[in-house]
């Protein structure tokens, strides 16, 4: 069965430090695809990066990036530089490319210090 | 930036009311889908919707929901009926490709908060 597990409720960090958040992930399809969103406290669900089951190279997007180990089933979202915006909760996600539907783990919130 | 536009941002009911919710997907998208997430829980899916039919639902998803898009433009979920229960933040989201494509991202909107008394 599908399954996302993030086991950081909470963090905090101090700015302009970089921070890691844990996530493994368990499936038994070989093709599927992960993904990290931000939820700031306004609500929104944005997305911040993908990284497909069969890509060589751990994916980037600007500050973030996905440090994808297959062979553990692990996911960790680093955020570089970390700054006071990054504050909210984050969430590692994960679908199987069969299926329309994405799985959510339950989320870090981060807290950024100045 | 393309973005999914969700309306209202709050929306309060009495238990039993029909409500509906609404959604504009981006705009070159086919693919839709809403989600729901109860206070302190987890994101859940609900159903995603394509070619004006259900794709894929949830168990969640039972005779009290409904899925519709009335137009070009609009993506609608209506719930019958509504109970204390279905007091959560409804995200719509939307993607360019299918569930067979790999790079499936979906795009959510900013939500809807229901509460129902």
């Amino acid at each position: 069965a599908q399954k996302i597990t993030q086991t950081q409720p909470g963090m905090f960090v101090q700015e302009k430090e970089a921070v890691t958040l844990d996530c493994t992930y368990d499936t038994s399809d070989p093709s599927y695809g992960l993904f990290w969103y931000k939820q700031p406290s306004s609500g929104e669900m944005i997305f911040l990066i993908y990284q497909g089951s069969y890509d060589q190279q751990n994916a980037t997007e600007g500050r973030y990036s996905l440090n994808f180990q297959k062979a553990r089933k692990s996911a960790n979202l680093v955020i570089s530089a970390s700054q006071l915006g990054d504050s909210a909760m984050y969430f590692c996600a994960m679908r199987e490319d069969r299926d329309d539907k994405i799985i959510f783990g339950k989320g870090t919130r981060l807290h950024i210090l100045p | 930036e393309p973005e999914v536009t969700q309306t209202p941002s709050h929306q309060v009911t009495q238990m039993g009311q029909e409500v509906i919710l609404r959604c504009v997907p981006i705009s070159n998208h086919l693919y839709f889908y809403w989600y729901r997430q109860i206070l302190g829980q987890k994101v859940e899916f609900l159903v995603s919707f394509y070619n004006n039919e259900i794709s894929e639902k949830s168990e969640i998803f039972d005779d009290q929901f409904s899925v519709e898009r009335p137009d070009g433009s609009n993506f609608t979920l209506k719930i019958r009926s509504t109970k204390l229960e279905d007091s959560a933040m409804y995200f719509c989201a939307s993607s360019e490709e299918s569930s067979g494509t790999p790079k499936n991202i979906q795009y959510f909107g900013a939500g809807t908060r229901l509460s129902v008394l």
